[in-house]
């Protein structure tokens, strides 16, 4: 079956312009993560949605960052007014809730 | 623990060396523990849930044990190849659901 998929896989931006990143998860997975690998770190976590729960968002590095996930389906991880620091692999994954993840592709931000 | 806590951070070994890591986690209102192998330019894969004290779970040459009391997992690795080369994660979900990440284990095996 299919796996999780993230669009677009790489995107190149300036600096102060907001990007959009998408999630595709396995149909039926009730949680949804969103991480990010900055250059020579490790897993950062972003947020966390489980089912209708309110999400987990204890992770997001500032206001700039905000993410949906509509229908308990697609995710969209949303970054305004981009900084250089922002430029990461941004990775996505969903399980069921207590099930292990599965982990997207990943999308590749760079803010120049 | 508060967190998710792993150890070494990297570990480099020789090629038939035998070699293991840990992991530590909050032992309150633990539901299970995963381990992820993460391969450079790929996306993180499971190699192991374990849900019991006491568990333990083998896949070729690597193994893993849990101690759920104690608040820890090891991860063994035996007769290590070059291809076992990889960052390790831990994951410790709660019985609210939301799995917590360690930082990892990065191995590099020489041949």
């Amino acid at each position: 079956g299919a796996g999780v998929s993230q669009s677009p896989s790489n995107k190149v931006t300036e600096k102060g312009k907001d990007v959009e990143l998408r999630c595709d998860p396995i149909s039926g997975h009730t949680a949804l993560y969103w991480y990010r690998q900055s250059l020579g770190q490790g897993l950062e976590f972003l947020i966390y949605f489980q089912g209708n729960s309110a999400p987990d968002k204890s992770g997001l590095p500032s206001d700039r960052f905000s993410a949906e996930r509509t229908g308990g389906s697609v995710s969209t991880l949303t970054i305004q007014r981009t900084q250089q620091e922002d430029s990461a692999v941004y990775l996505c994954a969903s399980s069921l809730s207590f099930d292990e993840q599965y982990f997207g592709p990943g999308t590749r931000l760079t803010v120049t | 623990i508060l967190n998710v806590e792993q150890s070494p951070q990297s570990l480099h070994v020789q090629e038939g060396d035998s070699t293991n890591f840990t992991c530590s986690f909050p032992s309150s209102n633990f539901y299970a523990l995963h381990w992820y192998r993460w391969e450079t330019a790929k996306s993180p894969e499971a190699l192991f849930v374990m849900t019991l004290n006491g568990d333990e779970k083998k896949k070729g040459r690597i193994s893993a044990t849990l101690n759920t009391k104690e608040g820890y997992s090891y991860l063994y690795i035996k007769g290590s190849q070059p291809e076992d080369s990889a960052t390790y994660l831990c994951a410790s979900n709660t019985n609210a659901g939301k799995s917590t990440f360690g930082d990892g284990t990065t191995l590099t095996v020489k041949p």
